[in-house]
């Protein structure tokens, strides 16, 4: 079990640029979430997938942003036309099927964006 | 909407004190409530969980009771360490849910 890993774990982008974010979750887990977390706040919920279909999307998630997950194994997220605001910690996780009555999720070390 | 309303830190603790972590929770139904630690240059760590009314969840010395009747999950320590300064979030996920909502954290600097 290498855990979830994320890269890259620094982008640094001027506004207006795309940039593109890679998660590789623990694997056999069916399920994906990405989060955001900005400096001295709680993670914020942005997506899910269980297997390829992503079941969920938060308002957070504006038309800039897109999430694929398309073998069902890794996902990418992608952030068109950045602007300052999207400046950001993006935490990937993953959790395997229903266990002890939770969705246990498992985090990876993040993606932080700096957009100037 | 769900929330989790957690104290703010930070909160300065000298080595082998007590440490509690209030957390209250606003959510429908019944969730499962769950503390991680993020230590320094690290990714979030899930510490302990508990599923239903009055489970305890306890792990590493950490301890938190889910009382339904006032709706918290406060995380406590009985003699903290110094590799205990991290900072700590509060989190519930609805039943067969899909998305955790955290609380704001909370940061814990124990000196020696």
């Amino acid at each position: 079990d290498t855990g979830v890993s994320q890269d890259p774990r620094h982008k640094i982008t001027k506004r207006g640029q795309n940039v593109t974010f890679r998660c590789d979750p623990i694997s056999e887990h069916n399920r994906l979430y990405w989060y955001r977390q900005t400096l001295g706040q709680g993670p914020e919920f942005l997506t899910y997938f269980q297997n390829e279909a992503q079941l969920e999307k938060s308002r957070l998630l504006s038309d800039r942003f897109s999430a694929e997950r398309p073998k069902g194994s890794f996902s990418t997220l992608e952030i068109q036309r950045t602007e300052q605001g999207d400046s950001a910690m993006y935490l990937c996780a993953s959790s395997p099927s229903f266990r002890d009555g939770s969705y246990e999720q498992y985090f990876g070390p993040g993606t932080r964006l700096t957009v100037t | 909407g769900d929330s989790v309303t957690q104290m703010e830190g930070p909160v300065t603790l000298s080595e082998e004190a007590f440490l509690t972590i209030n957390c209250t929770y606003t959510a429908t139904g019944y969730p499962s409530l769950f503390w991680y630690v993020q230590y320094p240059g690290e990714g979030l760590q899930l510490l302990l969980k508990a599923t239903k009314a009055d489970d305890k969840g306890s792990n590493k010395g950490f301890e938190a009771t889910y009382r339904k009747e006032t709706t918290s999950f406060h995380l406590e320590k009985g003699s903290v360490q110094v590799s205990d300064s991290a900072v700590y979030f509060c989190a519930l996920i609805k039943a067969a849910g899909n998305k955790l909502t955290f609380g704001g954290g909370t940061r814990v600097l124990v000196k020696p």
